[in-house]
């Protein structure tokens, strides 16, 4: 596609339901990010995808968190049992195949904004 | 612990003036950049600097990168009303993965 498109853009949950939030990177691009945005805060790394590289799973939370990635395009990141503090803006960001140079230039999509009541 | 820190957190402006904004960090880099970020948008790309240059424009910005120092600079000349937003900048450690990790940002405010 011509961007990255994350959805939903908003979802509203109660506390202890599971969610699931999806993102479509452009069409090409080998490298997939998730990003968390807490309110005030700066982006906080949840995961990194890469080919058909075992993911970077570094910066998940808690075992609640979990992301996949189906034949090395569309994503999806699961938080089980959510809480209060799960509350925040997903951003997922995808790159071409990263050089040796490290010169990764992210392309963001519009997030998605979670709110568990 | 965030790689990276920009300074200050808030900068409010008159159009026409220019916007200085930092960033520190703590270890060594492939390269850094800046992103911009509308209020409710995602992240946007502006400039790439990498660890062997020193300073790079783009339209009316201009990064300058000091390695000695681990700092960076991102000055938006003429500024316009239209710039007002939260602007990160974002490290790539030398010798990692190459994963972005980006700071709390500076939200920049310009008054028409």
């Amino acid at each position: 596609g011509a961007g990255v498109s994350q959805s939903p853009s908003n979802k509203v949950t109660e506390k202890g339901k599971d969610v699931e939030l999806r993102c479509d990177p452009i069409s090409g691009h080998t490298a997939l990010y998730w990003y968390r945005q807490s309110l005030g805060q700066g982006l906080e790394f949840l995961i990194y995808f890469q080919g058909n590289s075992a993911p970077d799973k570094s910066g998940l939370p808690s075992d609640r968190f979990s992301a996949e990635r189906t034949g090395g395009s569309v994503s999806t990141l699961t938080i089980q049992r959510t809480q209060q503090e799960d509350s925040a803006v997903y951003l997922c960001a995808s790159s071409p195949q990263p050089m040796a140079s490290g010169a990764n230039v992210l392309t963001f999509g519009a997030g998605s904004r979670l709110t568990v009541l | 612990s965030q790689q990276g820190e920009e300074d200050p957190q808030a900068l409010s402006i008159q159009e026409g003036e220019n916007a200085t904004m930092n960033c520190s960090y703590k270890t060594s880099i492939n390269n850094l950049q800046w992103y911009r970020q509308n209020s409710g948008r995602g992240l946007v790309h502006l400039i790439l600097i990498r660890s062997n240059e020193r300073e790079k424009h783009s339209g009316r910005l201009r990064v300058t990168l000091d390695t000695s120092k681990k700092s960076s600079s991102l000055l938006i000349t003429a500024s316009r009303a239209a710039d007002t937003a939260s602007y990160f900048c974002a490290t790539a450690v030398s010798g990692g993965s190459y994963i972005p990790t980006f700071g709390r940002g500076t939200s920049l405010i310009v008054h028409p």
